[in-house]
Parts: C-alpha cells; structure tokens; sequence
C-alpha cells in the first residue's frame, strides 16, 4: 500500500506565484488534514476534512485554500504564494470513529516549498 | 477552543528512562495520542489512550489522567534511535486534530 502520497516534494516559488499540493491516500481514510511545519513550530493545522464534501478551516487557513475532491484526494492551493509561507506541508489521513478511537494518523512524506 | 502544553527539550542519557509531559485544554476531548517525528521525516503514530491509566507498548508507554487534563509518556531504555520530537494531540469529537509544538529529546551516550 502507497499509504498517503504527496506531491511535490520540492518547489520553489517566486511570491505572488499560485501552485497547488496534491495529496492522495488509498487507506479508504474519511478524513485529511493539511499542516505546515515551520522550526519550533512544531505542526499547526491548516485546513481538514472530515468527510468528502466537507472541509473547515484549522490554527492558520490565511492565505490557502482546499478542495476535497473525493474521498482519496485533498488538495491544497495558494492562490498568491508569500515569503511566509516558506514551510514544510505535511497531509495526513485517518479513519475517524475506528473501533479504537484513536486519531491515529498517517502522514504522507512531507513537501518543501520555499517562496522567494 | 484549545490549548497544549509540552516542555520544548529534554535531554536524557543512553539507556536511562525519560518521561515526556502534556498538559491540554480542549472540548469535546475523549483520548489522547502520541506521534514521534526524526530529523527531515514525517510523523509517526506511537500510541493512544482513551481511558484513564498506562498503556504499554514495548519500550513506550503513556499515561491519562482525564480528571488533570494531564498524560505522559514514558520512553524507557534509551536508544540513540530514540532521538527525535515527540507531539502530543487530544483526540476531539469534531475531527480538528490539533498537535503541540512537541519537545525534542536529545539522548547523550
């Protein structure tokens, strides 16, 4: 199983450029989630999606926009790319009211965008 | 809303036993859960506890403590490869998984 793919793993941007990340899961997950990890930061949700057709806004949606295609896939846009917005972006998925309980997410490789 | 609290480094030796603090604030909470993460890689799931008590898995095992929004866990004899950060995130009834700014944890030999 691929589990959860992110693409790209790289990019660089030049500010005011739009690019959108693209995450895949293939766990049949009902909710994703996007974060960006900046150092000592720890990771701080951007936006998620707990089920198709539904998504909400996390600690730090300025400036970024999703879109929940269907149930494998969760995009994540910036319109008009900032300096600020030179991140580490992980996506994650999960199977929400498993038999556990547990939030036990899988996260995808991780993409490195920096905006010049 | 919500609010996590982690210490931001511990510092422990090879083969010793560390333990790892989280205090929270959150509504809707019903577990909480434990991610490690290595230098340049992504998260991973390291356990989970939705009732009050210890729960062990190998070398790892957190603690709850619903009644002082408070959980640990407990990494014991300490590898190198134990080296990395350590995020706690309180399980929500409304999906938002929120993590700490997680504490790192340097291992001297």
């Amino acid at each position: 199983n691929a589990g959860v793919t992110q693409t790209p793993k790289f990019q660089v941007l030049k500010t005011g450029q739009s690019m959108t990340l693209q995450c895949a899961q293939d766990m049949n997950h009902n909710s994703m989630y996007w974060y960006r990890q900046d150092p000592g930061m720890g990771l701080r949700l951007i936006y998620y999606s707990a089920s198709e057709g539904t998504t909400d806004k996390g600690e730090v949606p300025n400036g970024y926009n999703v879109s929940r295609l269907n149930k494998r896939e969760f995009s994540l846009r910036l319109e008009s790319a900032a300096p600020s917005q030179t991140s580490v972006y992980f996506c994650a998925s999960t199977l929400q009211g498993g038999p556990s309980g547990a939030n036990v997410l899988t996260f995808g490789a991780g993409s490195r965008l920096t905006v010049l | 809303g919500q609010s996590l609290e982690q210490p931001s480094e511990v510092t422990a030796v090879e083969g010793a036993i560390v333990q790892i603090n989280c205090t929270y604030q959150t509504s809707g909470f019903y577990g909480l859960s434990w991610y490690q993460q290595h230098d340049g890689g992504a998260p991973t799931f390291l356990s989970y506890n939705a009732l009050d008590g210890l729960e062990e898995t190998g070398r790892f095992s957190s603690f709850l403590s619903r009644s002082d929004s408070y959980g640990y866990l407990l990494l014991q004899e300490l590898q190198m490869k134990d080296s990395a950060s350590y995020f706690c995130a309180p399980g929500r009834g409304d999906d938002k998984i929120i993590f700490g700014k997680g504490t790192r944890l340097h291992i001297l030999p």
